[in-house]
């Protein structure tokens, strides 16, 4: 099937890290994909990972894959404010993208 | 340059009616995507098109559909509307298609009564 499965929310405090979580189904995903989504606006692209990557580090932002287990994390580093938003992890299949449920990340000061 | 842009950006109809909607992607950008967002389901793929043909589809019935002009601005198009077609309705472009960083538009917001 193609179900991509992520917690709905996330709470933190200002100037922790988040750690968000995705499950993905289709082993032969080419990438997988970060996406944020802010207040009344659409997507926008974080970062993405090619599958045969283990880690990748943009700035603040950390991706880990687990091939095997077919996880995929997102790390953000001093969390602020402005990162509260909903956070999809997508993986492509066949050449369209298929997202998660995202997850709402709220960040208290 | 310009991003994607989606009208109208707020909508209502009432149940039987139908409704289309317009999605203009970045200049340049030959593949257009189309998902449905709802608070329950998520990010739901609609179909893609690339240079006017649709390349893929996701599992929605017949009532969506869609279609790409040749100057690859692209229109989705929900007849017989129904209470749980009440969305946002999200395109996306991107120079390559489904591999590659989608654009996205601020969507279409449409309520169905």
């Amino acid at each position: 099937g193609e179900d991509v499965e992520q917690s709905l929310f996330l709470s933190v405090r200002e100037g922790d890290s988040s750690v968000i979580n995705c499950t993905y189904t289709d082993s032969s995903s080419t990438y997988l994909y970060w996406y944020k989504q802010e207040p009344g606006a659409g997507l926008q692209l974080l970062t993405y990972i090619f599958s045969n990557m283990d880690m990748k580090q943009d700035q603040r932002l950390t991706v880990l894959l687990n091939k095997k287990d077919k996880h995929l994390s997102l790390r953000i580093a001093d969390t602020q404010t402005g990162d509260s938003a909903i956070y999809f992890c997508a993986e492509s299949i066949t050449d369209k993208l298929i997202f998660g449920t995202g997850t709402r990340l709220q960040v208290f000061p | 340059k310009a991003g994607v842009t989606q009208t109208p950006r707020y909508l209502i109809k009432t149940r039987g009616q139908q409704v289309t909607l317009s999605c203009s992607p970045i200049s340049g950008h030959r593949s257009v995507s189309w998902y449905q967002q709802t608070p329950g389901q998520g990010l739901q793929f609609l179909f893609e098109y690339f240079s006017e043909t649709q390349r893929n589809k996701g599992n929605f019935p017949g009532r969506f559909s869609g279609r790409q002009f040749s100057n690859s601005r692209s229109e989705m198009n929900v007849s017989t509307l129904e209470l749980g077609d009440s969305a946002l309705y999200l395109c996306a472009s991107s120079s390559t298609g489904g591999i590659g960083e989608l654009f996205f538009g601020e969507g279409s917001r449409l309520t169905v009564l």
